[in-house]
């Protein structure tokens, strides 16, 4: 059974720090990743997708993904109070785009 | 462009009731999901519907049924609700052209007493 695992937490951050949130994931097939952001109440949204091995940029965004240790890492620069939400990773196989979700990491940035 | 739409946003029923949550995306998606969530349980897929006229049961289909009633829409139908089924539900669509980012909506929540 495919799985993807994360700390459930609470990650918790000084505001201005980094933030390093990690998932693994069983299926050694998947071959798209990704990060949604939760908020309290709300649902799901996209912060970044990551496809090969290294690092995706995208603002105080970087996305990191090992292949070969099977482990996908979110950082996040100059954390903020606005970025405390919970941190969903998913995974999907290349015969398949149904996306597999770890449980979540709570984040809480604190000023 | 709404994105992905869902009705109602909060419900509450008596056990052995039935309701249909409602679904609808205009972003002219081909793949519709229905996922339910619960505290520390993440996102567990229920049915989905990788284009219009197909479905396929999900991780937890028992207790529920779907409809892929055209492109736009795909409803979920509980036909007698149980408690086990109190849980926040989001509907979700992709383009279905491979890497696949998922677009949810709001969520409904539900209570069954």
């Amino acid at each position: 059974q495919k799985e993807v695992e994360q700390n459930s937490g609470p990650l918790s951050v000084p505001e201005g720090a980094i933030a390093s949130l990690n998932c693994t994931y069983s299926d050694r097939g998947s071959q798209s990743f990704f990060w949604y952001r939760q908020y309290s109440g709300k649902s799901p949204e996209l912060i970044m997708s990551i496809y090969s091995n290294g690092d995706k940029e995208d603002g105080r965004f970087t996305a990191q993904l090992n292949k070969a240790s099977q482990y996908v890492s979110l950082l996040i620069r100059d954390s903020q109070p606005s970025d405390s939400a919970t941190y969903l990773c998913a995974a999907t196989s290349g015969g398949s785009y149904i996306p597999t979700f770890g449980r979540g990491t709570s984040l809480i940035v604190h000023p | 462009n709404a994105g992905v739409t869902q009705t109602p946003k909060f419900q509450v029923l008596k056990t052995g009731q039935s309701m249909t949550l409602q679904c609808a995306q205009d972003m002219n998606h081909n793949s519709m999901y229905w996922y339910r969530q619960d505290p520390g349980m993440g996102l567990r897929l229920i049915y989905y519907s990788a284009s219009e006229g197909t479905t396929d049961k999900g991780e937890v289909p028992n207790g529920y049924n779907v409809s892929r009633l055209n492109k736009r829409e795909f409803s979920l139908r509980l036909e007698s609700a149980a408690p086990s089924q109190t849980s926040v539900y989001f509907c979700a669509s992709t383009s279905g052209g491979g890497q696949e980012t998922q677009y949810f909506g709001p969520g409904t929540r539900l209570l069954v007493l």
